[in-house]
């Protein structure tokens, strides 16, 4: 079964600032589709950012990007220019055509002034 | 404009009773999910659904019931067997592109189940 692990359960940085919250994955399969969350404290859950693992390319969504290393199962996303809205839980989550997402524990990010 | 509402947005549940939680869509998505959120647990899968009359149990699916008598609509039914069903219930929906494409779920707001 596939599992993600997210081991940093809290986090922090100062505005302005970039944070690398790290995602490891377990599968066996070689196409799949990679995601990060975003919940505020209005717990709405919104789409950060998506990849897909065949292909090589980082993607990058403005200030948000990733480091796909498909051969360490591992999906960290980088937060540059660190904003106040930013704060928020973040969730890695996993997904093959026509099963559900299967996702982490979740990262609890705090961006102070 | 396009969504998907959970409602009641908060719900508290008696002792041996039975509740139901709705969740529309007006996406024209072909698939719908359940999740549980407890602190610490991350998103946990009860059920899904990819096309009518027709669902999957996820992860965590004892003491819960779903129906797809609509594509616009799963509701899941909290029954009294579920021994700890306090938690914020998330709904979320989804296009079935093919497998060359998964752009990932439209999550509903939430609902708060509380038993008192």
């Amino acid at each position: 079964a596939q599992t993600v692990t997210q081991s940093q359960p809290e986090m922090s940085v100062q505005e302005a600032e970039t944070v690398t919250l790290s995602c490891t994955y377990d599968t066996s399969e070689n196409n799949y589709y990679l995601f990060w969350y975003k919940q505020p404290p209005s717990r709405q859950m919104i789409l950060v950012i998506r990849q897909e693992a065949y292909k090589q390319q980082n993607a990058t969504e403005n200030r948000f990007s990733v480091n796909f290393q498909k051969a360490a199962k591992s999906f960290s996303l980088k937060i540059s220019d660190s904003q106040l809205g930013d704060t928020a839980m973040y969730f890695c989550a996993f997904k093959q055509a026509g099963t559900a997402l299967i996702f982490g524990k979740g990262t609890t990010l705090s961006v102070s002034s | 404009d396009g969504g998907i509402t959970q409602s009641p947005k908060y719900l508290f549940r008696k002792e041996g009773q039975n509740v139901t939680l709705s969740c529309e869509q007006n996406l024209n998505h072909d698939a719908m999910y359940w999740y549980r959120q407890d602190p610490g647990q991350g998103l946990r899968l009860i059920y899904y659904s990819q096309i009518v009359n027709d669902f999957q149990k996820g992860d965590i699916a004892e003491g819960y019931s779903v129906s797809r008598e609509k594509k616009e609509s799963f509701p899941l039914t909290v029954t009294s067997a579920q021994k700890n069903p306090t938690a914020f219930y998330l709904c979320a929906s989804s296009t079935l592109a093919g497998h060359s494409r998964e752009y990932g779920y439209t999550f509903g707001s939430g609902t708060r189940l509380t038993v008192v």
